[in-house]
């Protein structure tokens, strides 16, 4: 099936530093979407990219839909505690109207922050 | 966005027991789908389901297994049969909306 290939896989980092996370494909995509899973909860929607060379920012949280939309990243400024959890990259292909958007999910990047 | 809610949060069932999730949103929606999440893994869409229509299921998932109700714009239920503890799994389901998938906090089920 489709795959989107998410890095790194886990990282610890500092409280402050700065992080970054990709996704890539083989195959090109319509949409990019990022989302948080903190523990017991359910994915939260972070950014939506639209556009192949878009870059949108939330807050501390940029993301950059990539010119050849295979690829796309994530970056988090500045990071703070309760930043951990697990980051996970979608993409959509193309819209289908009696399936609406079928995403597909990279495996997703664990974020610790040691205080 | 909107509010979804999952009921049961979380269940503990025996093998080749049934058990039927509910999904319910805040407004109408014409997409609904249902995603599994096996323990430390990504998600996997199981199935798509419209408001007046089948599901629409993927490979590796069937109807005899997973059936799925979808009977209004703001409610939807899925059902695993016959379970066994490889269907120990995070249960989420996800409304489109605005071309963007949100989704539900998820039923923890624990098969044994």
């Amino acid at each position: 099936g489709q795959q989107l290939n998410q890095s790194p896989q886990s990282m610890f980092i500092q409280e402050g530093e700065d992080v970054s996370m990709n996704c890539t494909s083989s195959s090109i995509f319509n949409t990019w979407l990022w989302y948080k899973q903190d523990p017991g909860e359910g994915p939260v929607l972070l950014i939506a990219l639209y556009k192949a060379g878009e870059l949108t920012s939330n807050g501390r949280l940029t993301a950059q839909f990539g010119i050849t939309r295979k690829d796309s990243f994530l970056n988090i400024s500045a990071s703070i505690p309760s930043d951990v959890g697990i980051y996970f990259c979608a993409g959509q292909k193309e819209r289908i109207k009696e399936y609406g958007n079928k995403l597909v999910f990279g495996a997703g990047t664990i974020l610790r922050v040691k205080s | 966005s909107a509010v979804i809610s999952q009921k049961p949060s979380r269940d503990i069932c025996q093998r080749g027991t049934s058990l039927t999730i509910q999904c319910q949103v805040d407004s109408q929606v014409t997409m609904m789908f249902w995603y599994r999440q096996q323990p430390g893994q990504s998600l996997t869409l199981i199935a798509t389901a419209n408001q007046g229509s089948e599901a629409t299921y993927e490979s590796g998932f069937v109807i005899d297994k997973f059936p799925i109700s979808r009977p209004n714009l703001t409610f939807s239920t899925l059902t695993v049969s016959n379970m066994s503890p490889e269907d120990s799994s995070i249960y989420l389901c996800s409304v489109e909306l605005s071309e963007t998938q949100y989704f539900g906090p998820g039923t923890r089920l624990l098969v044994l």
